[in-house]
């Protein structure tokens, strides 16, 4: 109930592609999807974030897409640069109850020139 | 505007050891969260605090961890009698309120030798 999966595992996308991750959830309570990126020997960071009252959000080269039926959610990096390689991880969590963050398993990212 | 603040960023302890790691949350920010990294995983929950009160530790060991925020001073995750399976990294977070999002710090990187 508590889980998010993401896929894949790790991606290799050329300079200047588009670079696509998905997650998928399962406790429909869950209400703020965050997407962090983290770079080797650092923290997670905040990307972007999205509520399901929206199907998409974009900051910049950076678009969540939200599909609450299908309880779905991908990020997706347009124009994809070598400094994007990170691992990038989706997490869920819901308002009510505790406010913990439920994290997918991380996808590592490699833009190659 | 310090970010969150952890210490030590690094930390060896021998196996039965006591483990103590530090975290100092964004000023202002009263909510902490503790995280839990092992190598090529996500991040899994352990314990949120809020200033001297422990909200929800349904993610920590019953046994040999314990976590505090105190009134005064940064938040401790304490570890006892440490054992090979405890080397990870150790992620604190913290938010001005439950609708925010996280601010992560670096990290501690125990290794139990």
């Amino acid at each position: 109930q508590q889980q998010v999966k993401q896929s894949p595992q790790s991606l290799i996308v050329q300079k200047g592609g588009i670079s696509i991750i998905n997650c998928a959830y399962e406790n429909t309570a869950f209400d703020y999807f965050p997407w962090y990126q983290q770079f080797p020997g650092k923290g997670p960071a905040l990307l972007i974030a999205i509520r399901p009252d929206v199907s998409e959000k974009k900051e910049g080269r950076f678009t969540i897409s939200f599909n609450k039926s299908a309880k779905q959610f991908s990020l997706h990096i347009m124009d994809s640069q070598p400094g994007d390689s990170a691992t990038y991880f989706c997490a869920a969590r819901a308002s009510f109850g505790n406010e913990k963050l439920t994290f997918g398993t991380g996808t590592r990212l490699t833009i190659i020139p | 505007n310090a970010g969150v603040m952890q210490n030590p960023r690094h930390l060896v302890r021998r196996r039965g050891q006591e483990a103590r790691l530090r975290c100092s949350p964004v000023k202002g920010h009263s909510h902490v969260y503790w995280y839990r990294q092992l190598p090529e995983e996500g991040l899994k929950f352990m314990v949120y605090l809020q200033k001297e009160n422990i909200i929800d530790e349904s993610g920590m060991p019953k046994e040999r961890f314990s976590a505090e925020f105190p009134k005064e001073g940064p938040s401790i995750l304490r570890i006892q009698q440490v054992v090979r399976g405890d080397s990870a990294a150790y992620f604190c977070a913290s938010s001005p309120s439950r609708d925010y999002g996280y601010t992560f710090g670096s990290g501690t990187r125990l290794t139990v030798v």
